[in-house]
């Protein structure tokens, strides 16, 4: 039973490019979170969303960031015209129910040169 | 609002010592309380959880945790550190309504010979 899987696992991208960073939930889960993590800090979450809804996106910055979670295939993060700033790791965690444990995946690491 | 704070963003002990990791969190609703263990470049893995039952929490890996209300804190122990529990570990909370975890800034273990 595979986990929450995430590509790519790192990232490089120069300013003003955009990133996507995908997530697949585990298995029978549909929803999805997705936290950033700034160097030294802990997670801080953004964004959650089930199957081709946003729930709650009281974390997402205001511009350039977007999330969906189309009916089929992966959840996707995008992040247009990236600055140095948006450089962190970005999780994702999935659960069965809203109530439920939520499990995270690896990771993407962006980095922005 | 809640929030978490965790005392020492790094703590060292001998192998074989005893592991207290510090948690204090502020919530206007009964919460439910976690922590997670993050390896290098890995995700974050769930210890253990608090949801209302038994105060006393056993975890994975012989960690265990006492939600005491009236301290407002969840702190983590282990009664004889492995070098294999050297890693980051945090503390996080949910509210009931919310789905979001707030994470604490994590604590950074050494395990030393």
């Amino acid at each position: 039973n595979a986990g929450v899987m995430q590509n790519p696992r790192h990232l490089v991208r120069r300013r003003g490019q955009e990133a996507r960073l995908r997530c697949s939930p585990m298995k029978g889960h549909s929803h999805v979170y997705w936290y950033r993590q700034l160097p030294e800090e802990g997670l801080k979450f953004m964004v959650y969303l089930q199957k081709e809804n946003i729930i709650d996106e009281s974390g997402m910055p205001k511009e350039r960031f977007s999330a969906e979670f189309p009916k089929e295939g992966p959840s996707i993060l995008r992040i247009q015209q990236v600055v140095r700033g948006d450089s962190a790791a970005y999780f994702c965690a999935s659960s069965r129910g809203a109530k439920n444990i939520q499990y995270f995946g690896a990771g993407t690491r962006l980095s922005v040169l | 609002a809640q929030s978490v704070t965790q005392l020492g963003s790094h703590v060292s002990v001998s192998e074989g010592a005893l592991v207290l990791l510090r948690c204090n969190y502020s919530s206007s609703v009964p919460p439910y309380l976690f922590w997670y263990v993050q390896y290098p470049n890995q995700g974050l893995q769930l210890l253990l959880k608090y949801t209302s039952a038994a105060t006393l929490v056993k975890g994975i890996n012989g960690f265990e945790a006492e939600f005491k209300k009236s301290e407002t804190s969840f702190h983590l122990t282990k009664p004889s550190a492995h070098m294999s529990d050297a890693a980051e570990y945090f503390c996080a909370v949910r509210v009931s309504g919310r789905r979001a975890l707030t994470f604490g800034s994590g604590t950074r273990l050494q395990v030393q010979p």
